[in-house]
């Protein structure tokens, strides 16, 4: 069973500039997360989401980060414009219900110059 | 304050060491307990999962959950340089945030034969 993927898996880009992560979940996976990792730090919760519904976007810093599941299964975060502190890994995780077990990506990791 | 904190370190031992990783917290809604391990350069995967306090045992693996005084371990026996890793605690509870987990920071471990 193929597991969470992401894309880019690195991607370096100048500040100021557009950048656009995606995920594919496990097959079958309604809720689907965005976790930022900053270096040394553990995740922390971007937003989740419940087939489209994003049930839980509080933590998403709104003025220049968006996000979309369409269709209930794979999902793109976008981040315009991209700002030096917005370098980190980007990890997206699945799982079949809300108090499951979380199957992670291997994450998209961003350098902003 | 967050509200999991967990020792960074590095810590290095022998294979074959008994090793100790531990996480405190501050929030009395958490009920459920995680252990995640994650290599360089990938995704978290699931180590360990407890609800509420008591141990449980999976292989060399043991976690412990202490919610009378919000502690939480992970002991690794035989401990093998493949163990090489960082791991993270996580927690999370059933309340408004329903499905966001909590995590630390990570310690990193480092085995050597």
């Amino acid at each position: 069973e193929a597991g969470v993927v992401q894309s880019p898996r690195y991607k370096i880009i100048e500040k100021k500039q557009p950048v656009a992560f995606w995920c594919n979940p496990i097959s079958g996976h309604n809720t689907l997360y965005w976790y930022l990792q900053n270096l040394g730090q553990g995740p922390e919760l971007l937003i989740r989401y419940e087939n489209e519904e994003a049930v839980d976007d509080s933590q998403l810093p709104k003025d220049r980060f968006s996000a979309e599941r369409l269709k209930g299964v794979d999902s793109t975060l976008k981040i315009q414009p991209a700002e030096l502190g917005d370098s980190a890994v980007y990890l997206c995780a699945s799982s079949l219900v809300v108090t499951g077990e979380l199957f992670f990506g291997e994450g998209s990791r961003l350098t902003v110059l | 304050q967050k509200e999991v904190e967990q020792d960074p370190g590095p810590l290095s031992v022998p294979e074959g060491a008994i090793v100790s990783l531990n996480c405190t917290y501050s929030n009395s809604a958490f009920q459920y307990f995680m252990w995640y391990r994650q290599y360089s350069r990938k995704g978290p995967e699931l180590l360990m999962y407890t609800y509420s306090s008591g141990n449980k045992e999976d292989g060399r693996f043991t976690a412990q959950v202490d919610k009378s005084s919000k502690y939480i371990s992970l002991f690794i026996r035989d401990s093998q340089p493949s163990d090489s890793a960082t791991y993270l605690c996580a927690m999370s509870d059933r309340g408004s945030t329903l499905g966001r987990l909590y995590f630390g920071r990570g310690t990193q471990l480092t085995v050597w034969p």
